[in-house]
């Protein structure tokens, strides 16, 4: 299948601090989208890439499209308390169906310390 | 605009038992999807639905089931259960699917005893 493979699988550091996670795949994707999720919620979508070498930024976020179209890479400047989460990658789900439906990394923990 | 809401919130089931969880979609969103949620396996898709009709299904057993209604709002069943279906249960809604933005609720808590 279409497995994404996220890491790092957790991450602690201090406020103030960049953040970088990245997430890879045997296979080609035509959409990377980034999500985070707060303990109790459901994730919230934060970027989404469309095309292979597209950088895009949301305020102090920054995800790439990899140029292989086989990963892509979240960055986060400065942090803050909030930014304390899950992170997840998505990708759509290709087969015949003309349905639509994504896979995700396994997620990045994120803990920020004041 | 009100956003997806699932309820309930938290469910204790029993082995054996069966359960449904309801989702509404965010208002003229027509695409809900349904996804599990659990520490080892992570975020998995069960199934998606349009227009009352399950367009796309993921690898799941047929224990697992759902519906939409006419509004939009859908439903998913799960049937003899077992410990290993405690899960976080999340809804997606979306315009139409197909690339739209998904839109998650806050997800239903499900235990199995």
């Amino acid at each position: 299948g279409q497995q994404l493979n996220q890491s790092p699988q957790s991450m602690f550091i201090q406020e103030g601090e960049d953040v970088s996670m990245n997430c890879t795949s045997s296979s080609i994707f035509n959409t990377w989208l980034w999500y985070k999720q707060d303990p109790g919620e459901g994730p919230v979508l934060l970027i989404a890439l469309y095309k292979a070498g597209e950088l895009t930024s949301n305020g102090r976020l920054t995800a790439q499209f990899g140029i292989t179209r086989k990963d892509s890479f979240l960055n986060i400047s400065a942090s803050i308390p909030s930014d304390v989460g899950i992170y997840f990658c998505a990708g759509p789900i290709t087969n015949s169906n003309s349905g639509y439906a994504l896979n995700f990394g396994k997620g990045t923990s994120l803990l920020v310390t004041p | 605009k009100a956003g997806v809401t699932q309820t309930p919130r938290y469910l204790i089931k029993t082995r054996g038992q069966q359960v449904t969880l309801s989702c509404s979609p965010i208002s003229g969103h027509r695409s809900v999807s349904w996804y599990q949620q659990t520490p080892g396996q992570g975020l998995q898709f069960l199934f998606e639905y349009f227009s009352e009709t399950q367009r796309n299904k993921g690898n799941f057993p047929g224990r697992f089931s759902g519906r939409q209604f006419s509004n939009s709002r859908s439903e998913m069943n799960v049937s003899t259960l077992e410990l290993g279906d405690s899960a976080l249960y999340l809804c997606a809604s979306s315009l139409a699917g197909r690339g739209d933005t998904q839109y998650f609720g806050p997800g239903t808590r499900l235990t199995v005893l």
